[in-house]
Order: C-alpha cells, then structure tokens, then sequence
C-alpha cells in the first residue's frame, strides 16, 4: 500500500489565487513527521515545512502552512497569495517514527503551475 | 555558506559500465542521504551517511554502494549500469544524522544508453 498519496498530478492555479496541495498518508506509528519539498525545473529539493504528529498547531513557514488533520491522516500544503516563481513540483513525504533510522518516504509529486 | 554541490551534473554511460558520483555536504553538516529519482518510481531512498558509517538503507541492489570520507564528502558507485538506473540521483545533507531538514544538491543526471 501507497504510505503517502498526492492524488493530484497537476494543477493550474491563476497568480495570488491560494493553492492547496493534497496529500493523505498511511501509518501505524503514532509517532511520525511530514514534509513538503519543492523541485523547481531546476531539480533542487527545497524544503517548505514540517509537522510532527504530536505538534499540536499546525506548521506556519512564511506563505506556506501545513493543513494536518490527524484523524483523516492528511497533510495538505496551502500556499497563500500564489506567485509565478511558486511553478514547480511539490512533494509530500513522510519519517514514520521518531527513531532518527527511519527513512522518509516521498509521494509521487504534483505539479504545479501558476498563471499570469 | 556554500550549499550542497554534486559532481557531475551529467553523465552518460552504456549498460555494464560503472558509475561514480560525488556530493560534498554544506560546511560542518556530517550527514549524506542519497536518493534515487525516476518518473516512474518517483524519490527513492538509497542511503545514509554519517562520520563515514552508513546508518541506513533503502531497498536497492547491492550494486548501489556508497561511502563517506572524513571531510563528510560523500561518493555513490552503481557497478554493472543497467537501463532502468537513468534517473536523477540526489544527494542531501543535514547537520545530524536523522534530522528532519535536509539540504538538497542540484542532483546528478545519469543516462544509461
């Protein structure tokens, strides 16, 4: 089974329209850490944001925060005041376990793409 | 402060050859992770490094090797190159080894012909 789902492949979104990227994760372990990372053209990873599953207020990083409902095992990245430099592919990922040997584990990506 | 640089940015190989890639980590960072990604398996983990021991492993063949030298700059060799090893290869380092951050390099683009 899929540990993390990004169900959407692409979107297109107009500039400073706010932008919601889904992402659902599979896990028994109560303890565990979710990210988002950003793959411009480029093909850099950038780090965006983190959320541990015992944090209790959701992650705020600048325009980006993470939407953690816990009980629907969702962690969707909301981008506020979308600009044309935010184009890219944006990846979940999850470290089940708070065991520093624990591997993290990528979505398959959704792409993104914002209008002028 | 520089960041993550790998070396070479690209590369083209035919099937049997082996392969060497290299990635030094951000100034003072002791962990290399390496990943492996391809449009169709998308981000796979290969490996971690920290102070030269490997401290983890994804589920790779053993022809994915890898090791780390005591200025924490790390090298992935993939022996006896086969089709489906093209991908973009990614290195990233963090300050500990298990931290949540990591730094990403530009990766390297390996073709398999």
């Amino acid at each position: 089974a899929q540990k993390i789902t990004q169900t959407q492949p692409g979107m297109f979104v107009q500039e400073k329209e706010a932008v919601t990227l889904d992402c659902t994760y599979d896990t028994s372990d109560p303890s565990y850490g979710l990210f988002w990372y950003k793959q411009p053209s480029s093909g850099e990873m950038i780090f965006l944001i983190y959320q541990g599953s015992y944090d209790q207020q959701n992650a705020t990083e600048g325009r980006y925060s993470l939407n953690f409902q816990k009980a629907r095992k969702s962690a969707n990245l909301v981008i506020s005041a979308s600009q044309l430099g935010d184009s890219a592919m944006y990846f979940c990922a999850m470290r089940e376990g708070m065991n520093r040997d624990d591997k993290i584990i990528f979505g398959k990506g959704t792409r993104l793409h914002i209008l002028p | 402060k520089a960041g993550v640089t790998q070396t070479p940015r690209y590369l083209i190989k035919t099937r049997g050859q082996q392969v060497t890639l290299s990635c030094s980590p951000i100034s003072g960072h002791r962990s290399v992770s390496w990943y492996q990604q391809t449009p169709g398996q998308g981000l796979q983990f290969l490996f971690e490094y920290f102070s030269e021991t490997q401290r983890n492993k994804g589920n790779f063949p053993g022809r994915f090797s890898g090791r780390q030298f005591s200025n924490s700059r790390s090298e992935m060799n993939v022996s006896t190159l086969e089709l489906g090893d093209s991908a973009l290869y990614l290195c990233a380092s963090s300050s500990d080894w298990g931290l949540n951050e990591q730094f990403f390099g530009p990766g390297t683009r390996l073709t398999v012909l």
